[in-house]
């Protein structure tokens, strides 16, 4: 079945400091790739997403470039900062069809603190 | 702007007890999900509802569960009879078409199984 593999965590980085959190992808299909982000007390949060191979999905400094040929959707942005504090999650949805209402298969989460 | 709500934040029952978790998806959003995540491990799909009725549902959605949209607004999740292995965080989120691909979540319910 559809699976996704995350880096292992917890996270540690200082300050302006480059991020890069790995995710690969096993599945079906073309899927559509996702990073949510899950800040203290709150529910999870759509960051980014692609959704087809060479797209590149960007928000609030986050990228992440999707590559069919390593199945991988990694995470990037080029200086962190104390408030991107948070669980990031990757996940994969769309394998059976081209519409959206599939179910969303996560990751299991990589915790990241940034220290000042 | 909308959001996704969920009650309580969270529940603390006995094992064999019946459970209720409620959502309030977003208006006018029209597919529904629940998935659970175990403290420490992946979040996981339970089950997704359109027009009223089960569209998937996982392996771990067994009949000691059921979703019912009672009146239009609210989303619940029933737990028939609780396990030890029920606590974990539940999120509901909405979807707003199938020419969408953003699931809106909710802040999760934490539950806790004694």
């Amino acid at each position: 079945g559809d699976s996704v593999t995350q880096m292992e965590g917890p996270v540690t980085l200082s300050e302006e400091a480059f991020l890069t959190i790995n995710c690969t992808y096993t599945a079906t299909g073309y899927p559509s790739l996702f990073w949510y982000v899950q800040y203290p007390g709150e529910g999870l949060q759509l960051l980014l997403k692609a959704t087809k191979a060479d797209d590149k999905g960007s928000n609030k400094g986050f990228e992440a470039t999707y590559r069919k040929e390593t199945t991988s959707f990694h995470l990037e942005k080029g200086s962190v900062q104390v408030s991107d504090s948070a669980v990031y999650f990757c996940a994969l949805s769309g394998t059976i069809s081209n519409f959206g209402n599939e179910k969303l298969t996560f990751g299991t989460g990589t915790r990241l603190t940034i220290i000042p | 702007e909308p959001e996704v709500t969920q009650t309580p934040s969270h529940q603390v029952t006995q094992m064999g007890q019946e459970v209720i978790l409620r959502c309030v998806p977003i208006s006018n959003h029209l597919y529904f999900y629940w998935y659970r995540q175990i403290l420490g491990q992946k979040v996981e799909f339970l089950v997704s509802f359109y027009n009223n009725e089960i569209s998937e549902k996982s392996e771990i959605f067994d009949d000691q569960f059921s979703v019912e949209r009672p009146d239009g607004s609210n989303f619940t999740l029933k737990i028939r009879s609780t396990k030890l292995e029920d606590s974990a965080m539940y999120f509901c989120a909405s979807l707003a078409g199938e020419a969408y691909n953003e699931q809106f979540f909710g802040p999760g319910t934490r539950l806790t199984v004694l």
